[in-house]
């Protein structure tokens, strides 16, 4: 089973900064990553999958990059409505597919 | 509108059963690829099930034996079927549309929670 571990676990950061928040897999997932975005008592939200893709309906200044077992999605000027708990998710050879741990993006 | 609704949670004792419902409306159930994800109390998500628009199934080995997936197409639901449930399965669990033939999530429920204890 493929690990997906993510940095930082906590990550504080100012409103109309820039946030990077990294993904890494424990041996080559491809181009096969995706990210969510989740709020305290909802489901999940897809912001990015097959690495880069926006999902319909992301704001453009989410993006996502990478490929291999390095990952990082950026959130370009954090709006108040982004601080969320963010997974990323390997799909390579799934099933099983695997999600890391998430980390927390909170207000500074 | 894509929407999923799950039904079907509560409170059941350790070697109960439980059978969770998922309500699609948007799309059609059976000409994709649906999956079950659950997420323990303050943790992060597990991948429980899939099926696939062709009907065959493939489980976590944490619920391999125990759980089943299964979907009616004149309702246009998604299933799970939970037996000898343990404490480690509670959870809220999601059903999930996966993208095309691939394993992100498109859409999510809003999840149903299920409490297994004495």
């Amino acid at each position: 089973e493929i690990v997906m571990t993510q940095s930082p676990a906590t990550l504080s950061v100012s409103p109309g900064e820039r946030a990077t928040l990294s993904c890494r897999a424990s041996q080559s997932v491809s181009s096969n990553l995706a990210w969510y975005q989740q709020k305290p008592g909802q489901a999940p939200r897809l912001l990015i999958y097959d690495s880069s893709t926006r999902a319909t309906g992301v704001p453009a200044r989410f993006s996502g990059s990478g490929s291999g077992t390095e990952f990082t999605l950026t959130i370009s000027s954090l709006q108040s409505e982004d601080f969320a708990v963010y997974y990323c998710q390997q799909y390579n050879n799934w099933p099983p597919d695997t999600f890391g741990q998430g980390t927390k993006l909170e207000i500074k | 509108e894509v929407q999923l609704v799950e039904s079907g949670g509560g409170l059941v004792q350790p070697g109960g059963s439980l059978r969770l419902s998922c309500a699609a409306s948007g799309f059609t159930v059976s000409s994709n690829y649906m999956s079950w994800v659950r997420q323990a109390p303050g943790k992060g998500l597990e991948w429980v099930s899939v099926i696939y628009s062709g009907g065959t199934t493939d489980y976590a080995d944490s619920v391999k034996g125990r759980f089943t997936i299964s979907r009616d197409t004149s309702k246009n639901m998604l299933y799970l079927q939970m037996n000898s449930l343990r404490a480690e399965d509670t959870a809220v669990y999601y059903c999930a549309r996966c993208g095309y033939t691939s394993g992100w999530y498109r859409t999510w429920g809003q999840g149903t929670l299920v409490t297994v204890s004495s």
